[in-house]
């Protein structure tokens, strides 16, 4: 069973902060690793993804990955009230052609207080 | 432009009725996906196209009938659903892998809302 795990929180940081979510997965043969934004009621929101190990930096995002460990975290910068949302941690578990499927986590809910 | 759209926003309809919710994307992308979440859980798979083949189906019930009539389209139409198919249904996208490697990024639509009474 090819798993992703975070921890669901509620993980609440002050406004202007750093928030930093971690996400581990099973499967030492992933290649593809995603980080969604999904505020109540809405569709999840590609934010970043990174298929190499190291830091991957965009505006106050930077995704970091680490195959090793299998481990990939997401750091939010100078948090604002607006961060405030559920972030699922999206692995793609297979290397073969055509595979499509993305195995989520449960989210991490983030509540940045002002 | 990374954008989906998805008709209509909001569903409800009883358990004996024929529906059916449309997805559109112009990006070019020749994946495409059906994914149901219930409240509280992250997105559920349930049908893949890929060049407007049908690549995917996990395990879902025949009430939902996926097509893809074009490389920019796809609909899922809905027959005798039940009050637990209540949920959003997200269309995504993505461009297809050619091969061996890390895949490509997929992009949701807004989802439609659906309420099976």
């Amino acid at each position: 069973q090819k798993e992703v795990e975070q921890n669901s929180g509620p993980l609440s940081v002050p406004e202007g902060a750093i928030a930093s979510l971690n996400c581990t997965y099973s499967d030492r043969g992933s290649q593809s690793f995603f980080w969604y934004r999904q505020y109540s009621g809405k569709s999840p929101e590609l934010i970043m993804f990174i298929y190499s190990n190291g830091d991957k930096e965009d505006g106050r995002f930077t995704a970091q990955l680490n195959k090793a460990s299998q481990y990939v975290s997401l750091l939010i910068r100078d948090s604002q009230p607006s961060d405030s949302a559920t972030y699922l941690c999206a692995v793609n578990p297979y290397s073969g052609a055509g595979s499509y499927q993305l195995t989520f986590g449960k989210g991490t809910k983030l509540s940045v207080i002002p | 432009d990374t954008e989906v759209t998805q008709t209509p926003k909001h569903l409800v309809m009883g358990m004996t009725n024929k529906k059916s919710l449309k997805c559109e994307q112009h990006m070019g992308h020749r994946a495409m996906y059906w994914y149901k979440q219930k409240a509280k859980k992250p997105p559920e798979l349930m049908f893949v196209y890929s060049y407007e083949k049908l690549s995917i189906n996990e395990s879902v019930p025949s009430r939902f009938s996926p097509e893809c009539p074009n490389s920019s389209l796809l609909n899922l139409h809905l027959h005798a659903l039940q009050p637990e198919d209540s949920a959003l249904y997200l269309c995504a996208s993505s461009q297809d892998r050619p091969g061996r490697g890390p895949s490509y990024e997929q992009y949701f639509g807004p989802g439609t809302r659906l309420t099976v009474t």
